[in-house]
């Protein structure tokens, strides 16, 4: 069965710091996908990244950058210079193939609330 | 281009009132999905279609639920009679072909308050 755990609840930084926000994985399947959501304080869920399980590649978008390592099956993700906009509950997420077919369900994780302070 | 629209964005309904959520998937995207949230169990998916037809309602929680995708570019997901415990924000999603590869775009939800 899928499982994604962020075991960060709650993180507060103040801005400019630099902040992980940590995802950890459970999948039986060798392909599978990795997201992650913003939802803001307005409620709308916001895609940021998708990335396969053949690509361990880490990537940078601007402030963001994501780290993903199958050893230790997490996918965690760095907001650098952190600004009070960044906040927002973060939610990583797993899709996995399904067994060859179409459409892997997305188990996503409970969600991490960062705060950044002024 | 437009995103996923859902409707209404809030509703306040008493016990035991149908009500109906409405969602607009983006054009082209053949899956749809719906999901709740609550504080307690989080992003929880109900049910999803592809082309048009439901291919998965496991996730429905009750026979109270009913969702229906009449046509490509439109969806409802229904509550009949309501209870208090039905209270959440209901998201609606879309995606391009396979999900497993692209991802799901996500309306601005729909705050559900049953009195």
């Amino acid at each position: 069965a899928q499982k994604v755990t962020q075991a960060q609840t709650e993180i507060s930084v103040v801005e400019k710091e630099d902040v992980t926000l940590d995802c950890v994985y459970e999948t039986r399947d060798t392909t599978y996908y990795l997201f992650w959501y913003k939802q803001p304080p307005s409620g709308e869920l916001v895609f940021l990244i998708r990335r396969n399980s053949f690509d361990e590649q880490n990537e940078i978008s601007g402030r963001y950058s994501w780290n993903f390592q199958k050893s230790t099956s997490s996918f965690n993700f760095t907001i650098t210079a952190s600004q009070v906009v960044d906040s927002a509950v973060y939610f990583c997420a797993l899709s996995d193939n399904a067994g060859g077919t179409s459409y892997g369900k997305l188990t996503f994780g409970q969600g991490t609330i960062l705060t950044v302070h002024p | 281009d437009a995103g996923v629209i859902q409707s209404p964005r809030h509703e306040v309904t008493e016990m035991g009132q149908e009500v109906t959520l409405r969602c607009k998937p983006i054009s082209g995207h053949d899956y749809l999905f719906w999901y709740r949230q609550t504080m307690m169990r989080g992003l929880e998916l109900l049910i999803y279609f592809n082309n048009n037809v439901p291919i998965d309602d496991s996730g429905m929680p009750e026979d109270r639920f009913s969702a229906k995708m009449p046509n490509a570019s439109f969806s409802t997901l229904k509550i009949q009679p309501s209870e208090p415990r039905d209270s959440a924000v209901y998201f609606c999603a879309s995606s391009l072909t396979a999900p497993s590869n692209q991802p799901q775009h996500f309306g601005d939800g729909t705050r559900l308050s049953i009195l």
